[in-house]
């Protein structure tokens, strides 16, 4: 069971560049996420999908879009990579969306704009 | 905006002692809390939540929640040298337009010596 897998692990951009963020769970869970990770700032939420279908702004959206493929994936784009952009991304899943159901993170992707 | 306050660290304490972890939450419409544990370059992993005031226990860690006081805490008994890592706070919505969404404090940075 290899829970919330995350691809690539690690990133290197030039500024303007375009890169996709994969991911996929196999829990059969029905909510997504996308988060972001810097130093100092915890994890600020980009977007989520609560259900397949369905996807809504988070905390941090600008300068991402995300594309809930099917029930398993949720991928997260940078159309155009910018350095602000320079983070450790978080992909998490629960079961449902409501307060009873906790985060399964997967390994997380470690972005760096140049 | 919703906020999540964790005491800022980082906090040292000697093998064997009581490790306290506190966190704070601006929203009173707050459902669920969550401590999530995250251990340098890894992804958070779940340790425990709570739903309810009051305290729950579970193995070395106690989760205390105060509602009223919008107050959430985290106790770590037998204090070991692996459970040095950075404890985050984490606040879940019921309704409305944050449904289901978890707000993560910055998290502390706990040092457990020998």
């Amino acid at each position: 069971n290899a829970g919330v897998t995350q691809t690539p692990k690690f990133q290197v951009l030039k500024t303007g560049q375009s890169m996709t963020l994969q991911c996929a769970q196999d829990m059969n869970h029905n909510s997504m996420y996308w988060y972001r990770q810097d130093p100092g700032m915890g994890l600020r939420l980009i977007y989520y999908s609560a259900s397949e279908g369905t996807t809504d702004k988070g905390e941090v959206p600008n300068g991402y879009n995300v594309s809930r493929l099917n029930k398993r994936e949720f991928s997260l784009r940078l159309e155009s990579a910018a350095p602000s952009q320079t983070s450790v991304y978080f992909c998490a899943s629960s079961e449902r969306p409501g307060p009873n159901s906790p985060l399964h993170f997967g390994n997380g992707t470690r972005l760096t704009v140049t | 905006q919703k906020e999540v306050e964790q005491n800022s660290g980082p906090l040292s304490v000697p093998e064997g002692a009581i490790a306290s972890l506190n966190c704070t939450y601006s929203d009173r419409g707050s459902q669920s809390f969550f401590w999530y544990r995250q251990y340098s370059g890894k992804s958070p992993e779940l340790i425990m939540f709570i739903y309810s005031n009051g305290d729950k226990e579970d193995g070395r860690f106690t989760a205390q929640l105060n509602k009223a006081s919008q107050y959430v805490s985290l106790l770590i008994r037998d204090s070991q040298p692996s459970d040095s890592a950075t404890y985050l706070c984490a606040v879940k919505d019921a309704g409305g337009t944050s449904y289901g969404k978890l707000t993560f404090g910055q998290g502390t940075i706990l040092t457990v010596h020998p």
